[in-house]
């Protein structure tokens, strides 16, 4: 069965730091792949997804992703974050019917 | 750009009561969904409709029930609400295209049960 699982609940980063939430998933054919976020009082937003092709994908916000097949890997970057990106992530993988399974989430806290 | 809109943003009803949470999307989606987010359990999907008239269960569907009369409009029904329904509930909408889509979600209702 499908999974999705993102090791780190909380990340603190500097204000102007390089940032990386790792994401890990479980799917036994070629996965789609999206990073989401959502700010407090919100829905989720998408901010990049993965079909095919190049490996690294870039998203809105400056944020950028690398897929890594040998790894099971999706991890999201930016180099260097605001405040305003202060929020929860989510990883998710496409899987059967149309459904999207989501890992439980990065929450993202930001140091001035 | 594709707009799900929920009801309600804030919600507080008592135990018992019959609770409607509606969701309206306005890009002609074939699917639609409703998930819960709990602190520390992420997202969970109560319901699912592939077309008007159609329904699946997702992963947590007991204590809830689902209507899609229009294509726009799917709406989450509490058949007799309980405490531990208390609960962020999120509606999303997605392309029915026989591929995998990209969910495009409304801002949440954030329900209280009392």
């Amino acid at each position: 069965a499908q999974s999705v699982t993102q090791p780190d609940i909380h990340i603190t980063v500097s204000e102007g730091a390089s940032l990386e939430l790792r994401c890990n998933y479980s799917y036994g054919a070629t996965p789609y792949l999206f990073w989401y976020v959502q700010s407090p009082g919100q829905g989720l937003q998408l901010l990049l997804k993965y079909f095919s092709g190049d490996t690294l994908v870039q998203g809105i916000k400056g944020f950028e992703a690398e897929f890594k097949r040998s790894q099971s890997s999706f991890n999201l970057r930016k180099p260097s974050v605001h405040w305003s990106d202060a929020a929860e992530y989510f990883c998710a993988v496409g899987a059967r019917d149309d459904k999207i399974i989501f890992g439980k989430g990065t929450r993202l806290h930001i140091l001035p | 750009d594709v707009k799900v809109t929920q009801s309600s943003r804030y919600l507080v009803k008592r135990t018992g009561e019959k609770v409607f949470l509606e969701c309206v999307q306005d890009m002609d989606h074939e699917n639609m969904f409703w998930y819960r987010q709990d602190p520390g359990l992420g997202l969970r999907l109560i319901y699912f409709s592939y077309d008007v008239k159609m329904k699946e269960k997702g992963d947590i569907p007991e204590g809830y029930s689902v209507s899609r009369e229009k294509k726009e409009r799917f709406s989450l029904i509490l058949e007799s609400a309980s405490t531990n329904q208390t609960s962020m509930y999120l509606c999303a909408s997605s392309l029915g295209s026989g591929g995998i889509q990209p969910q495009h979600f409304g801002d949440g209702t954030r329900l209280s049960i009392l």
